[in-house]
């Protein structure tokens, strides 16, 4: 499977904990999103890379919000002291700056369930 | 705040009927504008991008551009009863840069 891939699909955790996830994007893609999407709404940017560089952060990214993609492969968000409000979906695109223009494509999302 | 306007629907349509989705925008500078299908539960799914004013086919689907109406449409011909889902509308200012969705349009057809 040549997708953007997530894990985990779901998590559960209590209030206070801290969650990390984990996204493949499309091998060779030097661009990596993270949107995040509640129910009844369209997925919400947070932030992007290209490349390892982090380029923009969303002004919804509190500071408990951290994300990294260390050699430009995969990348981790990480949530510390999560909050009820955090639960949504947590979804990982990717594009490339050439061929098909900027078409992103998704991965299946993480559903975080915050209790 | 830039916005990205659907109706929330839903909208529903015998199979074998034409599915007519819009979106309008606010960000004039828009230059990218593409359409996702999201079943529930799962993640959005490209369905058309269109980068130019006019029409844009690909088999059963037709994505609408007017850049001076800040207006973007969705036709979805002989509508089938596996395209009930909900349609987001995404916009973005430039070539490889985040999308703004609208909150999406949930469509059913009706066997």
């Amino acid at each position: 499977d040549t997708g953007v891939s997530q894990n985990p699909r779901h998590k559960i955790t209590k209030r206070g904990q801290n969650v990390t996830f984990r996204c493949d994007p499309i091998s060779e893609h030097n661009r990596l999103y993270w949107y995040r999407q509640t129910l009844g709404q369209g997925p919400e940017f947070l932030t992007y890379f290209q490349n390892e560089a982090q380029l923009e952060k969303s002004r919804l990214l509190s500071d408990r919000f951290s994300a990294e993609r260390p050699k430009g492969s995969f990348s981790t968000l990480e949530i510390q002291r999560t909050e009820q409000g955090d639960s949504a979906m947590y979804l990982c695109a990717s594009s490339t700056t050439g061929g098909l223009r900027d078409t992103q494509y998704f991965g299946p999302g993480t559903r975080l369930t915050v209790l | 705040q830039k916005e990205v306007e659907q109706n929330s629907g839903p909208l529903s349509v015998p199979e074998g009927a034409i599915a007519s989705l819009n979106c309008t925008y606010s960000d004039r500078g828009s230059q990218s504008f593409f359409w996702y299908r999201q079943y529930s539960g799962k993640s959005p799914e490209l369905i058309m991008s269109i980068y130019s004013n006019g029409d844009k086919e690909d088999g059963r689907f037709t994505a609408q551009l007017n850049k001076a109406s800040q207006y973007v449409s969705l036709l979805i011909r002989d509508s089938q009863p596996s395209d009930s889902a909900t349609y987001l509308c995404a916009v973005s200012p430039s070539s490889n840069y985040k999308l703004t969705f609208g909150k999406g349009t949930l469509l059913t057809v009706n066997p």
